[in-house]
């Protein structure tokens, strides 16, 4: 079956620091892959996607981009600031299934101190 | 527009009770979903719908029913609420489950506590 594997947190940086969170996956297909987050209090918000290999996606100065040969959608941001504090989710979906739902990591809690 | 919205937002139930989570969204959007959120477990999928009238088992949906009798509604039923349910509940939805349309939407979350 389908799996994602993230790096647990919780994750505390300084502000304007540079941020990497990893995320690898298990598929049996081509999935499309997400990076979700969620401020506290409130639900999931799409943050970008990739669906196909080599894609990067890209919102709010952060990046990830989809390597096919490791598996890998790594999330990257080169600066950031407390109000990036949130838990990050790494997600896909197998391409064209999406009626499945998403298959979620298990989240990565970040906090930035100032 | 709402987007997708959840009712109630926090709810405390006894062991045995019953409830019914409500899910709408008014983006005309085809599917929806039902996942529950657990420390450490990230989000698991309960139940999904990809239309009005249909529903289908997702991960986990032991102790749980579906019901989509219009197309802008989720209905998340707990026949006989368990301390195993305590959980948050998100709903979300997409356009198709296909391609470019296959973002999901979520909303703010249910809070349940079984006593």
């Amino acid at each position: 079956g389908n799996s994602v594997t993230q790096m647990e947190g919780p994750v505390t940086l300084s502000e304007e620091a540079f941020l990497t969170i990893n995320c690898t996956y298990t598929a049996t297909g081509y999935p499309s892959l997400f990076w979700y987050v969620q401020y506290p209090g409130e639900g999931l918000q799409l943050l970008l996607k990739a669906t196909k290999a080599d894609d990067k996606g890209s919102n709010k100065g952060f990046e990830a981009t989809y390597r096919k040969e490791t598996t890998s959608f790594h999330l990257e941001k080169g600066s950031v600031q407390v109000s990036d504090s949130a838990v990050y989710f790494c997600a896909l979906s197998e391409s064209g299934g999406g009626a499945d739902g998403l298959t979620f990591g298990k989240g990565t809690h970040l906090i930035i101190q100032p | 527009n709402a987007g997708v919205t959840q009712t109630p937002k926090f709810r405390v139930l006894k062991t045995g009770q019953s409830m019914t989570l409500l899910c709408a969204q008014d983006m005309n959007h085809e599917y929806m979903y039902w996942y529950r959120q657990d420390p450490g477990m990230g989000l698991r999928l309960i139940h999904y719908s990809v239309g009005e009238g249909t529903t289908a088992k997702g991960e986990v949906p032991d102790g749980y029913n579906v019901s989509r009798l219009k197309k802008q509604n989720f209905l998340l039923g707990l026949e006989s609420a368990a301390p195993s349910q305590t959980s948050v509940y998100f709903c979300a939805s997409s356009y198709d489950g296909t391609g470019a349309q296959e973002t999901q939407y979520f909303g703010p979350g249910t809070r349940l506590l079984v006593l």
